[in-house]
């Protein structure tokens, strides 16, 4: 079965900081995709990253890097100077193939900025 | 705007009563998504249509029933719900089902009285 964990219900980071959202991921598929997802009190889901489980360098989006470590099974976030605009709810997510390419989410991480 | 427009934002029914949830994209996209959102709880993925066909249903019940009437359009029929389907219902979208990137809207936040 396919499963997502986030273990960190709530994470506050002094504005320009650097914070790290935790999450791991289990599945017996080799051929899955990861994503992480940022969901404001608007409601939206707001798609940040994405990292293929083949692929070779960790992925980069400006201030989104994904620290993809496979024999862990963790796919964290790492937010570089972080903006007050960032404060939101954060998703990872993995698609696989044995779950018929469904894209199933993790329980979210709450992230508040601080001035 | 991220392309995915949900109406309305928010709704409140009584129990007995029949409301619908519309989902629209101009993406040119070919598969849409209906999630549910309660508090606490992960995303659950309830319908998937590709090319206007319904090719998935993860077990939801009776009283969610969904349309899709072309490629853009997505509906959520709703009758006869229950308080614990009080949720935000966000409708996605994607090139093909297949494809590994979404694009939410932004909901509707459904309370149920």
């Amino acid at each position: 079965a396919q499963k997502i964990t986030q273990t960190q219900p709530g994470m506050f980071v002094q504005e320009k900081e650097a914070v790290t959202l935790d999450c791991t991921y289990d599945t017996s598929d080799p051929s899955y995709g990861l994503f992480w997802y940022k969901q404001p009190s608007s409601g939206e889901m707001i798609f940040l990253i994405y990292q293929g489980s083949y692929d070779q360098q960790n992925a980069t989006e400006g201030r989104y890097s994904l620290n993809f470590q496979k024999a862990r099974k963790s796919a964290n976030l790492v937010i570089s100077a972080s903006q007050l605009g960032d404060s939101a709810m954060y998703f990872c997510a993995m698609r696989a193939k044995t779950s018929y390419d469904k894209v199933i989410f993790g329980p979210g991480t709450s992230l508040s900025v601080i001035p | 705007e991220t392309g995915v427009t949900q109406t309305p934002r928010h709704l409140v029914m009584g129990m007995t009563n029949k409301k619908s949830l519309k989902c629209e994209q101009h993406l040119g996209h070919n598969a849409m998504y209906w999630y549910k959102q309660s508090a606490k709880k992960p995303l659950e993925l309830m319908f998937v249509y590709s090319l206007e066909e319904r090719v998935e249903n993860n077990s939801v019940p009776s009283r969610f029933s969904p349309e899709c009437p072309n490629s853009s359009h997505l509906f959520l029929h709703l009758h006869t719900l229950q308080p614990e389907d009080s949720a935000l219902y966000l409708c996605a979208s994607s090139q093909t089902a297949g494809e590994k990137f979404y694009t939410f809207g932004s909901g509707t936040r459904l309370t149920v009285v």
